[in-house]
């Protein structure tokens, strides 16, 4: 079966950055685009950006664009999610997704930004 | 292209039928779907290309819409609806979401 698996919480401290990841598996993996999708605390969802792990090429919403890098490793099935210069509006829970040929998510990841 | 959810929020009753509406600033085609979010959870996809319905999801869900104009309807809400739902756009990147409606119980 698909899953998505995503690493854990992280604490960082304002201008810091972050890395996520997300290992999949069931499928797969150079097949399908996996996107990133962030929620702050009490807010709705925002799409961050998408890699094609085929061709490693990305699309990035443009508020994000200076400060994330999304890349991929075919070797293990693991797409990465870096966001850089942290400041306190970045915490949130970062989500990776399949959203092709059926609906997959990660488990989210817990990522604070606090002195 | 920006989605515009209405309402941002309802409350309703178990067997109300409810409609939440998501507009789009320009065509999307049918390139949209619907989540429903719970507390502590993943969303979870319940339509795809505007009026398909996901596999295993009831079928008191139902979408309807094409081009600017987007309706998610629950005919006959039970217990276990109510949550948060957004709609989102896959025309073209970058993906937008809308602000999200929360569904609760009166």
């Amino acid at each position: 079966q698909v899953q998505l698996v995503q690493s854990g919480a992280e604490v960082k401290n304002p201008g810091a950055s972050v890395r996520v990841s997300c290992k999949a598996s069931g499928y797969s993996f150079n097949t399908y685009s996996i996107h990133w999708v962030r929620q702050a605390p009490g807010q709705g969802l925002e799409w961050m950006g998408i890699i094609n792990p085929n061709v490693e090429s990305t699309n990035y919403a443009q508020k994000f664009r200076d400060r994330i890098s999304v890349t991929s490793d075919t070797s293990t099935s693991t797409v990465y999610m870096q966001l850089s210069n942290l400041r306190s509006e970045d915490t949130a829970i970062y989500y990776c997704a399949r959203l092709r040929r059926g609906d997959y998510w990660g488990q989210g990841t817990l990522v604070t930004v606090s002195t | 292209i920006q989605m515009t959810q209405s309402p941002s929020s309802l409350s309703a009753s178990v067997g109300d039928r409810v409609t939440i509406t998501c507009r789009a600033s320009e065509g999307i085609r049918n390139d949209l779907g619907w989540y429903q979010q719970k507390p502590g959870k993943a969303p979870k996809r319940l339509i795809y290309g505007a009026s398909s319905l996901e596999s295993g999801v009831p079928s008191r869900f139902s979408g309807s819409g094409l081009g600017t104009e987007f309706t998610l309807t629950i005919s006959s809400l039970q217990p276990e609806d109510f949550a948060t739902f957004y709609c989102l756009q896959y025309k073209d990147y970058p993906y937008t979401f809308g602000q999200g409606t929360k569904l609760e119980i009166k």
